[in-house]
Order: structure tokens, then sequence, then C-alpha cells
């Protein structure tokens, strides 16, 4: 099973700042990573899917990169709703996998 | 606009069971694959199984494997998890989930939840 580790666990930022979070895979998953933004109270959402395809009526301000084993998400501008728990999954070996997660929270 | 809505969590005693379901809308269920995935208090997300739009094909992960039972309904645009021989290490939420169309294992709806507890 591919284990995947998010870093920093817990991001705190301000509104209008940049927000790198990272995902490492314990062995290379290609290019086939998710991102998942889930806010409290809600269902979780997908963000991005194959490391940089925005998911549909996914803001632009949400980027993905990478490939291999290291990957980031990019938040280029935080808006309020942007604060919450961001999940990496890789579907590149059986079973799919989800990272521990990164808190953004407000600084 | 899609719509997955859980019910049947609760508390049950370890040894018991539990049947969840999960009843879709705003799309044509009977397409697409769907899945449960759960997420134990305070830990990470973590896929249980899933069953093909036809209900050819289902698989679990190693965890609820010869305990938990994943079927559908495609005339009720419906989902269930049948559990049993529960643990304390079920305890969690549980999550009806729709598979992004022809890309694999990608996630692209989910339900709120419903709270599975185990405990005497």
């Amino acid at each position: 099973e591919i284990v995947l580790t998010q870093s920093p666990a817990t991001l705190s930022l301000s509104p209008g700042e940049r927000a790198t979070l990272s995902c490492r895979a314990s062995q290379s998953v290609s290019s086939y990573l998710a991102w998942y933004q889930h806010r409290p109270g809600q269902a979780p959402r997908l963000l991005i899917y194959d490391a940089s395809n925005r998911a549909t009526g996914i803001p632009a301000r949400f980027s993905g990169s990478g490939s291999g084993t290291d990957f980031t998400l990019t938040i280029s501008s935080l808006e309020p709703e942007d604060f919450a728990v961001y999940y990496c999954q890789q579907r590149s070996n059986w079973p799919p996998t989800f990272g521990p997660g990164t808190k953004v929270d407000i600084k | 606009q899609v719509q997955l809505v859980e019910s049947g969590g609760g508390l049950v005693k370890p040894g018991g069971s539990l049947r969840l379901s999960c009843a879709a809308s705003g799309f044509t269920f009977s397409d697409y694959y769907m899945s449960w995935i759960r997420q134990a208090p305070g830990k990470g997300l973590e896929w249980v199984s899933y069953i093909s739009s036809s209900s050819s094909y289902t698989n679990y992960a190693d965890s609820v494997k010869g305990r938990f039972t994943i079927s559908r309904d495609n005339a009720r645009n419906s989902l269930y998890l049948q559990m049993n021989s529960l643990r304390a290490e079920d305890t969690a939420v549980y999550y009806c989930v729709r598979r992004k169309l022809g890309s694999g294992s990608y996630y692209i709806s989910w339900g709120q939840g419903t709270l599975v507890t185990v405990s005497s």
C-alpha cells in the first residue's frame, strides 16, 4: 500500500496570502494524484486530479503540480472560504490511499 | 444538482450489525461506480469499498473484507453498505461517494456522511 505524507500538518496564514501544501508518496504514483478540500461540517470536494487538472467549477487560484513522488497544491491568494483541511489521494496502486491532511487555518 | 444523502448510522455494540443507505439524485446513478469512504475520529480518510455501475464488480479494504457487503439498487438510485461483526475500530463517519467517470478512483461527489459508533 502506498503511504502518502503531507506537510506541514498545519499552515497558519492570512487571507490574501499564498498557500503551498506538499504531498509525498512512498513510491512513484506517476501523475495519479488528487487533492480534496474538506471544510468543517461539509462534504469533501475534489479540487485537482491527475496532479494538475482542476475539477469542474474549481477556481483558478487552486493549482497542482508534481509527478512521481512529490506533489504540491498551491492556493495563490487565500479567500476566507479556503480555510479548511486539504487531503491528497493516489490512485496509482490499489487500494487508493489518502494522506493525513494539512489544515490551513487563519493566522 | 448532485445530492448524496447517507442514513442508517448510529450506536451499535461490538459484534453487531448496521446497514447504511445512500440516496442519490441529480445524476444518472446507473452510469457511475460508487464507493464508501470513512473517516475515524481525528484520523484521515480511508477507502472502504466500491461497486461497479451494474454491480458486476465489488472490492473491499482488507480491514473490512468478509464483514462488509456493498450493494446498489439502480431502480431506486440507492447505495448500501451492510456492516456485520462490527469492531470499535469501525467507528467513523461513513461517506457515500461518486467516482469520477473515466478516470479511475477519483471521487467527484461526496455526501455529508453518517456517523457509526461501535461501543459497548
